[in-house]
């Protein structure tokens, strides 16, 4: 049974730098040959995704955040993770990490919990 | 970027009925469309992927129907647990990938 699970800070001041964790267990994210994506969802709205980095490293970002976006990988500790720098109101959102399924592309078949983040002064 | 336009935004039905839920791209996307559930507090599930297919678990009750440009998720007969809101996601321009705004089905 694949699991995940995000954790980080639930308030951050505007301009601070958003740091979560998304641990996965039942699955490795070395040998899963799955992509493992962030999601956000503005509290009441729709999803948005964010982006995602395979095991190897190599990461695709959503141009609308990419300036501002890390996403990171220890597969020594199952772990992934995402950086938004200078974070606005605008980032107040519910954030998942969800697993691409490794059969099917684009699709989001394991989601954490999810984590809200609310950016306020 | 394509963009995903769910209707209608709210959907009310009493338990029993059949549903029908629409999404249309702005542009043609094969048959790379997903449906995902989402009930409050919880994150979305996946119910239907690639237009037409169920994942695993889901039951038979959903279906989905489509191709090109216009999408439809159906629940056969709608029970208690279905009310939720439900989202379509294409990936046909992966990466990036892009969902619709929601439906949200409401218990009459």
């Amino acid at each position: 049974q694949v699991l995940l699970q995000e954790s980080g800070p639930g308030l951050l001041r505007p301009s601070q730098t958003l740091s979560l964790t998304c641990a996965v267990s039942g699955a490795s994210i070395s040998s899963d040959e799955s992509y493992w994506s962030w999601i956000r969802q503005e509290p009441g709205k729709g999803l948005e995704w964010i982006g995602y980095i395979y095991y190897s490293g190599s990461t695709y970002r959503n141009p609308s955040l990419k300036s501002r976006l890390i996403v990171s990988v220890d597969s020594s500790r199952n772990q992934f993770y995402l950086k938004l720098s200078s974070v606005t109101a605008a980032d107040t959102a519910v954030y998942y990490c969800a697993r691409e399924s490794p059969s099917v592309t684009g699709i989001f078949d394991h989601w954490g919990p999810g984590i809200l983040v609310t950016v306020s002064s | 970027e394509i963009v995903l336009t769910q209707s209608p935004a709210i959907l009310p039905m009493s338990p029993g009925e059949r549903a029908t839920l629409s999404c249309r791209a702005s542009q043609s996307i094969g048959n790379y469309l997903a449906w995902y559930q989402q009930k409050p507090g919880q994150a979305p599930k996946l119910l239907i992927y690639d237009a037409s297919n169920r994942a695993t678990g889901v039951p038979a009750r959903f279906s989905g129907s489509g191709s090109g440009t216009d999408f439809t998720l159906t629940i056969s007969s709608l029970e208690p647990e279905d009310f939720a809101v439900y989202y379509c996601q294409q990936r046909s321009t992966w990466p990036p990938v892009t969902f619709g705004q929601g439906t949200r089905l409401d218990i009459k």
